[in-house]
């Protein structure tokens, strides 16, 4: 079964909208860490935002905010009054407590239109 | 301080060749990690060392590829007699301890292409 599941391999968002990117994961852990990567065309991989299972407050990182429903394991990035500069590729990730390991899922291909 | 390096950034090889390719992560990480993209996928999980335990092998594709860490530090990816699918990026990443808390830092590929 898929660890990590994004179901929009594209998006095309008109610039200054917000942007919802999807993810859900499958852990029977306790605890466990949620990651999201931005890949640009140039292949380099930025992280963006971290969410830790037992955070009661979703994370926030300037633009980016992760929206994170534990009950229905799902952990989504919000991008805020989205710009040219996020078009790539988006890959939420999860790093499980029982083996340290980071898996990704397939992505999100992010398109912002002028 | 640097960050993940890794060499080459280009290799283009004939199918049936071995290759190596070198991971440098950064200083004090003890985890390292290996994945491959493939052309316009996501990363799949290759192997995974942390100082003082064995390393995950679990998404090594096949027996043609194995890894090594030297002193825990630079690792190097061998894939012995190439094919043509193996042409990919091989992304190598490190983190500084374990914990679900520290994400990986990611160094710049190489691009491996089997003729």
């Amino acid at each position: 079964a898929q660890k990590i599941t994004q179901t929009q391999p594209g998006m095309f968002v008109q610039e200054k909208e917000a942007v919802t990117l999807d993810c859900t994961y499958d852990t029977s852990d306790q605890s466990y860490g949620l990651f999201w990567y931005k890949q640009p065309s140039s292949g380099e991989m930025i992280f963006l935002i971290y969410q830790g299972s037992y955070d009661e407050q979703n994370a926030t990182e300037g633009r980016y905010s992760l929206n994170f429903q534990k009950a229905r394991k799902s952990a989504n990035l919000v991008i805020s009054a989205s710009q040219l500069g996020d078009s790539a590729m988006y890959f939420c990730a999860m790093r499980e407590g029982r083996d340290d390991k980071i898996i990704f899922g397939k992505g999100t291909r992010l398109h912002i239109l002028p | 301080g640097a960050g993940v390096s890794q060499s080459p950034s280009n290799k283009v090889t004939e199918k049936g060749k071995d290759v190596e390719l070198r991971c440098d992560p950064i200083s004090g990480h003890t985890a390292l990690y290996w994945y491959r993209q493939s052309l316009g996928q996501g990363l799949e999980f290759l192997i995974y060392f942390q100082s003082n335990s064995a390393p995950d092998k679990s998404g090594l594709p096949s027996d043609r590829f194995s890894a090594e860490r030297t002193g825990g530090s630079v690792s190097t990816l061998t894939i012995q007699r190439t094919q043509q699918e193996d042409s990919a990026v091989y992304l190598c990443a490190s983190s500084f301890r374990t914990g679900v808390h520290n994400e990986q830092f990611f160094g710049p590929g190489t691009r491996l292409t089997v003729l």
